[in-house]
């Protein structure tokens, strides 16, 4: 069984501002880590993942995951939000021999000018 | 864009009645998942195909509900005598496979079917 826990239901934010959305997993088998973005009344769009290889993975426009195992954590930040990143962000891992994913119950990222 | 699709986007229905929802995934993918998102929460897994067969079923996945995936492309879930709690949106995502047991392929998600039953 895998389980995941963002931290943080809500988090709100100046423009421009870093900002660190946190995620912590629990499973007793290797799992991929994902995160997701999902905005009103959209599906969910992939933004990172760790696969295996170098623990910091980065995407588009900054943003960037780090997985530590030890901790049991996959933290997305962005160094600098923008009014456009208000979206609701999905940390979900899935166990490497099976497809389904479980995620997480999602962190409200409200940026204000 | 050869996204993956859901038909209808939103679905009003009566409690009691029985609704259908259709899920065309990015051709050539041979897994096909099922997703549950309530408000306030992330998506929960119901059901997933590699290619026509059904290979797991979540314990959410009552006897009301239904999936299928005939000729292994698109797939359709039926919930029959709908409760209001099923309002949700459900969501589809497909993946490619490419065939080794261990592997894992990016699952590319649809916009999803929003549910109201009243």
């Amino acid at each position: 069984a895998q389980s995941v826990t963002q931290l943080d239901s809500q988090v709100p934010v100046f423009e421009e501002a870093p900002v660190e959305l946190r995620c912590n997993y629990s499973s007793s088998v290797s799992v991929y880590l994902f995160w997701y973005v999902q905005y009103p009344n959209q599906g969910l769009q992939l933004l990172l993942k760790y696969l295996s290889g170098s623990t910091l993975v980065k995407g588009i426009n900054g943003f960037e995951a780090e997985f530590n195992k030890s901790q049991t954590s996959f933290h997305l930040r962005i160094p600098s939000v923008h009014i456009s990143d208000t979206a609701e962000y999905f940390c979900a891992v899935t166990n490497t021999n099976a497809g389904k994913s479980t995620f997480g119950d999602g962190t409200t990222l409200t940026v204000k000018p | 864009d050869t996204g993956v699709s859901q038909d209808p986007r939103h679905k009003i229905t009566k409690r009691g009645q029985n609704v259908t929802f259709r899920c065309d995934p990015i051709s050539e993918h041979n897994r096909l998942y099922w997703y549950r998102q309530t408000l306030g929460q992330g998506p929960e897994f119901l059901t997933y195909f590699q290619n026509e067969a059904q290979l797991e079923k979540s314990r959410l996945l009552s006897d009301r509900f239904s999936a299928e995936r005939p000729k292994g492309s698109f797939s359709t879930l039926e919930i029959q005598r709908t409760e209001q709690g099923d309002s949700a949106m459900y969501l589809c995502a497909s993946s490619p496979n490419l065939g080794l047991a261990t592997s894992y392929n990016e699952q590319f998600f649809g916009p999803g079917t929003r549910l109201t039953v009243l």
